[in-house]
């Protein structure tokens, strides 16, 4: 199968500050990428369609001008949480789609707890 | 809405017995089928995916698609303590943009019993 990376794997940071985590696909090129939130016993959510070279788009109810997402390349994408707070503490995981089968793999995902 | 409905269990099988597991899609559409296995504190990994109806196997996995009953299904023969997971349902959804879409079932949690 396809590899799909995504750095970093955890990170911790005070309220009020932003990170940005990095989903890149490996081996493949993925014109779209996808980013989802699992909150604990809970299931994935999507956040929002990440395509290549083009805004991304948001599901119903996540706030685009705080979870600014970049897909610059095809093999890279991004999101970055701004001014975060610890409600947003969650696991954040990545997915890169092959449109060729529209198989979708996903990174190892990022646990982000903010204090 | 489209939706994709699967039963979250959890799923008890013992150890060396066939664990199946189901989903149903809303969307007539869909052509692509797909599980996921997730492991606690993991993210999610493609296991099987189906194209046509039928069945389709690979090891210890078989996925069944019939695409007039809208139904799909998941079997596990010889089920191991380590297929003790979540098992994700997904189905593309045809875009009306842009966007390719892929539902996912909320899971069904299948635990193994040694």
């Amino acid at each position: 199968g396809a590899v799909v990376s995504q750095h970093p794997s955890w990170v911790i940071c005070k309220s009020g500050t932003s990170v940005k985590i990095e989903c890149r696909s490996l081996d493949f090129q993925a014109t779209t990428m996808f980013w989802y939130r699992q909150f604990p016993k809970q299931s994935l959510m999507l956040m929002a369609t990440s395509n290549e070279g083009s805004k991304a788009t948001y599901e119903q109810g996540v706030e685009k001008d705080k979870f600014l997402i970049n897909h610059a390349s095809l093999t890279l994408s991004t999101l970055t949480v701004t001014s975060a707070h610890p409600e947003d503490s969650s696991f954040y995981i990545c997915s890169a789609l092959t449109r060729r089968t529209y198989e979708q793999y996903f990174g190892p995902g990022t646990r982000l707890t903010v204090t | 809405q489209k939706e994709v409905e699967q039963n979250s269990g959890p799923l008890s099988v013992p150890e060396g017995a066939i664990a199946s597991l189901n989903c149903t899609y809303s969307d007539r559409g869909s052509q692509s089928f797909f599980w996921y296995r997730q492991y606690s504190g993991k993210s999610p990994e493609l296991i099987m995916s189906i194209y046509s109806n039928g069945d389709k196997e690979d090891g210890r996995f078989t996925a069944q698609l019939n695409k007039a009953s809208q139904y799909v299904s998941l079997l596990i023969r010889d089920s191991q303590p380590s297929d003790s997971a979540t098992y994700l349902c997904a189905v593309n959804i045809p875009p009306s943009g842009r966007d390719d879409k892929i539902i996912f079932g909320k899971g069904t949690r299948l635990h193994i019993l040694p």
